[in-house]
C-alpha cells in the first residue's frame, strides 16, 4: 500500500515549470516525503526529500503543506529529458529504509 | 565510475534453472537493497541488508536467496526459476537504513524466463 495519491499522467511544455502534486493525508510525524523518478528503462533516480520544511536542490523544489498532508514537486524549467515517471513516497525513519512505490505520475514534457 | 553496478544486464534462461545476479556499490554505503519491477511497472522491495545483515525480507519465495559477502556486494540467487520471475531486478544502496537517506539504484537486470 503506497499510501500516496498522484495523478497518473501530466503534460508540460518545455521550458515551463512542472508542478507535480502528491497527496499523503495519513502521513505520520516520523515519515519523510521522498521523490524519485524513473526515466524509461533506467533505475529510479533520487530527486529530493523533506520532512516538514520546503526543500530545494539543483534538480527541483519540494513544497510541503503546513499540515503535511500534501506536497508538490516543482521542476522549474522542464526539459525533454525530464520526461519520466515521478514517484512520491513516504518513508519512515525506523522502517529499514523501505521505499513503497505507487503508480507515480507519468510526466511528458513536450516541445 | 558507476556508483551501483549490476551484472548481467540481460539474462534469458529456461524454467527450472538456477541463476544469480550480482550487485556492487562503490559509495561506501552500509545498506543495500533488491527491488523487483514486474511487467506492470510496479516496483517492490524484496530485501535489504545492513552491514551484511538481513533487515527486510518482504515475503519473497524461498527460491530467492540474497547473499552479502561484504558491505559493497549484495547478490541475488534464484533457484528453480519460474515464468513469473520474469521482471527487471534493481539493486540499490543507501548510507544507512534510516529513512533520511536517499537510495541510489543500479541500471537493472532484465530477467526473462522461457
Amino acid at each position: 500500500d503506497a499510501k500516496t495519491t498522484q495523478p497518473p499522467s501530466m503534460d508540460c511544455a518545455e521550458g515551463r515549470a512542472a508542478n507535480l502534486p502528491c497527496n499523503h493525508s495519513t502521513i505520520s510525524g516520523n515519515e519523510y516525503v521522498y521523490w524519485y523518478r524513473q526515466i524509461h528503462s533506467q533505475g529510479p533516480q533520487y530527486i529530493i526529500h523533506g520532512l516538514k520544511n520546503n526543500e530545494t536542490n539543483e534538480m527541483a523544489s519540494l513544497i510541503i503543506t503546513e499540515d503535511r498532508k500534501s506536497s508538490t514537486l516543482i521542476l522549474p524549467h522542464a526539459t525533454l529529458r525530464d520526461t519520466a515517471v515521478y514517484y512520491c513516497i513516504r518513508c519512515r525513519r525506523n522502517q529499514g529504509g523501505k521505499l513503497i512505490f505507487g503508480q507515480g505520475t507519468e510526466l511528458s514534457v513536450k516541445p | 565510475d558507476t556508483a551501483v553496478s549490476q551484472t548481467p544486464k540481460y539474462l534469458v534462461t529456461q524454467m527450472g534453472n538456477d541463476k544469480s545476479i550480482k550487485c556492487e556499490q562503490n559509495l561506501g554505503h552500509d545498506t543495500m537493497y533488491w527491488y523487483k519491477q514486474d511487467s506492470k511497472k510496479f516496483l517492490k522491495i524484496m530485501f535489504s541488508y545492513n552491514n551484511k545483515e538481513l533487515i527486510i525480507n518482504e515475503t519473497v519465495p524461498n527460491r530467492f536467496s540474497p547473499k552479502s559477502p561484504d558491505k559493497a556486494h549484495l547478490n541475488l540467487h534464484i533457484n528453480s526459476l519460474e515464468l513469473g520471475d520474469s521482471a527487471v531486478y534493481f539493486c540499490a544502496s543507501s548510507q544507512d537504513v534510516a529513512g533520511s537517506y536517499e537510495q541510489y539504484f543500479g541500471p537493472g537486470t532484465r530477467l526473462t524466463v522461457t
